[in-house]
């Protein structure tokens, strides 16, 4: 059974502040996607990340991919209040079904 | 405005109601899903159509049946739900059945008492 694991599951860091999120997935596959969902809202794709070694950075937020670990890092940089939401990672290594983990809920304070 | 739209936004039923909710996508797709989002689990796909073929039924009960009448739209029929039902019910579409980004509508938010 394919697990998505991601951690922190709960996060609140203060404006100006880095962290990471990671996303680790128990079987192979080359592709990932991350995703943001506000509360009540549906989810809005972020990253999607289609090999070994694939960065993609937009504004605050970097995604990199590395297959041979089975990892994904979502890093937030000099976080602000607006990035506060709930981040999915999902991978598809059966080439039909999305598979999510099951959120990092990010508060951004002051 | 992501071009996937659902409708009702909310839908409150009864246990022995039946309505349906409607998916309609705006961006030239081929491939459809249905996903539901409990609180504090993730995700769960329940189907994908693909050129209006249903190609997955993740396990989903009976009391929920899908239609595609087209690569555009997308209804999930309901009927003797249980208040374990109650969810957000997130429509997607895709490029091309599998390996391509999904988008996602709206949801809607159904309780069932």
């Amino acid at each position: 059974e394919l697990k998505v694991e991601q951690n922190p599951l709960f996060l609140s860091m203060q404006e100006g502040k880095n962290y990471t999120i990671y996303c680790n997935y128990s079987t192979t596959s080359d592709r990932l996607y991350w995703y943001r969902q506000d509360p009540g809202k549906s989810l809005e794709s972020l990253f999607v990340l289609l090999s070994n070694g694939a960065v993609k950075q937009e504004g605050r937020l970097m995604a990199s991919l590395d297959t041979k670990a089975r990892l994904s890092t979502l890093h937030i940089t000099a976080a602000v209040h607006d990035l506060s939401a709930t981040y999915f990672c999902a991978v598809d290594p059966s080439g039909y079904a999305l598979n999510f983990g099951k959120g990092t809920s990010l508060l951004v304070t002051p | 405005e992501t071009g996937v739209t659902q409708t009702p936004r909310h839908l409150v039923m009864g246990m022995t109601n039946k309505k349906s909710l409607k998916c309609e996508q705006h961006l030239g797709h081929n491939a459809m899903y249905w996903y539901k989002q409990s609180a504090k689990k993730p995700l769960e796909l329940m189907f994908v159509y693909n050129f209006k073929e249903q190609t997955e039924n993740n396990s989903v009960p009976s009391r929920f049946s899908p239609e595609c009448p087209n690569s555009s739209h997308l209804f999930l029929h309901l009927h003797t739900l249980q208040p374990e039902d109650s969810a957000l019910y997130l429509c997607a579409s895709s490029q091309e059945f599998g390996r391509n980004e999904q988008f996602f509508g709206p949801g809607t938010r159904l309780t069932v008492l």
